[in-house]
């Protein structure tokens, strides 16, 4: 069964750092895009940017552009989705997802709060 | 940076009952590559329609995807239980980035 798992919910407070995770099983994790798309509480989905496990190439919204950073590592099948500071407007819902094209397989989301 | 409108915002309708979703792009969107999803409370999204009109491994032939350019609609022929979510389409054209919709809650 092709699946993305991604890390446990999260809280912090504003300032501090934070690395989410999306492992992949179930298929070559190098052959298809990861992408990590947002959703606030209450809103619709953005898409964040994504990044080729293949050779960790990456593009990204320019919404986002500067404030996070995505990674992977394809030896453990993982891409990351970290922040070196965060602000009370990151809190939202994390989704992680596999594509080529369109997102065939989505992760089961990561809450992240941050509050004072 | 393709932008997508839905309506409506919210469809009010009953089990048995059509409904027809629109998504309307700012350009048009390059080889049809628009998809939709369907989002339950609590869970993540899940695949609905690709190409415009491709259903998904899985997807009971009542959902239905057409159109094409910047003018796209999403079917729901007869409407089970379980349909009823929000649904959100997304543009992954040619041009970055990829851009959703702000959805559309079937209630």
């Amino acid at each position: 069964e092709v699946q993305l798992v991604q890390s446990g919910a999260e809280v912090k407070k504003p300032g501090e750092s934070l690395r989410i995770s999306c492992k992949g099983s179930g298929y070559i994790f190098s052959d298809y895009w990861i992408s990590w798309v947002r959703q606030m509480p209450g809103k619709g989905l953005e898409w964040m940017g994504r990044i080729d496990p293949s050779d960790s190439y990456t593009n990204y919204s320019p919404s986002f552009q500067g404030h996070v950073t995505i990674s992977a590592d394809k030896s453990i099948n993982t891409a990351y989705l970290q922040w070196n500071s965060l602000k009370a407007s990151d809190t939202a819902i994390y989704y992680c997802a596999k594509h080529r094209t369109y997102m065939d397989v989505w992760g089961n989301g990561t809450t992240v709060t941050v509050s004072s | 940076e393709v932008v997508l409108k839905q309506s409506p915002a919210t469809l009010s309708l009953s089990p048995g009952e059509r409904a027809t979703l629109s998504c309307g792009a700012s350009q048009s969107v390059s080889d049809n590559y628009l998809a939709w999803y369907q989002q339950k409370p609590g869970l993540a999204p899940r695949l609905l329609i690709y190409d415009a009109y491709k259903r998904a491994a899985g997807i009971p032939d009542r959902f239905s995807g057409s159109g094409s350019g910047t003018d796209f609609t999403l079917t729901i022929s007869s409407l089970e239980s379980e349909d009823f979510a929000v649904y959100h389409c997304e543009q992954y054209g040619s041009a970055l980035p990829f851009t959703f919709g702000p959805g559309t809650r079937v209630d």
